[in-house]
């Protein structure tokens, strides 16, 4: 079966700095894996994806995320923060491992920006 | 297009009431998902629809909740009673596949439910 994990609930960074947003996942078949991104009273929006095309992948507001199958991991990254990077980041995956593919989502990751 | 709508944004009843939210899926899209999102439990799965066929429904909590689609554009989600434990933020979501984890998932802004 299929599972996400997030390491750390919060993450703290001065404008400006690294992002980094850990995900681990569990899949015992190639999975499709996804960051999703929460704002505020607002639901989720997709952030990017991986399909099982290029291993780096880029997305929206300047985050990219490498896909890497020996450390099952799906890190997020951006190198360097906005005040307006300030949300909720959670991370997907999906496999064909149950017969079909239903998404499980991680716990999710508060990213909080000082200035 | 005006994205998936979800109405209402909040609703506050008194335990024992009947809520129904609704929703109206982006246009053209082959599923639609019903989650719950709580800060104890995360983004639950509650259940989702291909072609407005109910497909998995094994994150209804309890009998207490129900969920239909009567047709392509709009899709309901009913507690019956109500009780204080169902207070959650509650999201549609659409996507264009019928495999709805292979693509993007559209994500209406919720309904924020509160059960006194």
């Amino acid at each position: 079966a299929q599972s996400v994990t997030q390491l750390g609930s919060h993450v703290s960074v001065s404008e400006g700095a690294l992002v980094l947003l850990r995900c681990n996942y569990s899949s015992s078949v190639p999975p499709y894996l996804f960051w999703y991104v929460q704002y505020p009273n607002q639901g989720l929006q997709l952030l990017l994806k991986y399909t099982s095309a290029a291993t780096l992948v880029k997305g929206i507001n300047g985050f990219e995320a490498e896909f890497k199958k020996s450390e099952t991991s799906f890190h997020l990254t951006k190198p360097s923060a906005h005040m307006s990077d300030a949300a909720e980041y959670f991370c997907a995956v999906s496999d064909l491992g149950g017969g079909s593919y239903i998404p499980t989502f991680g716990r999710g990751t508060s990213l909080i920006v000082h200035p | 297009d005006a994205g998936v709508i979800q109405s209402p944004r909040h609703e506050v009843t008194e335990m024992g009431q009947e809520v129904t939210l609704r929703c109206k899926p982006i246009s053209g899209h082959n599923s639609l998902f019903w989650y719950r999102q709580t800060m104890m439990r995360g983004l639950e799965l509650l259940i989702y629809f291909n072609n407005n066929v109910p497909i998995d429904d094994s994150g209804m909590p309890e009998d207490r909740f129900s969920a239909k689609m009567p047709n392509a554009s709009f899709s309901t989600l009913k507690i019956q009673p109500s009780e204080p434990r169902d207070s959650a933020v509650y999201f549609c979501a659409s996507s264009p596949v019928m495999s709805p984890g292979t693509d993007t998932q559209y994500f209406g802004p919720g309904t924020r439910l509160t059960v006194l």
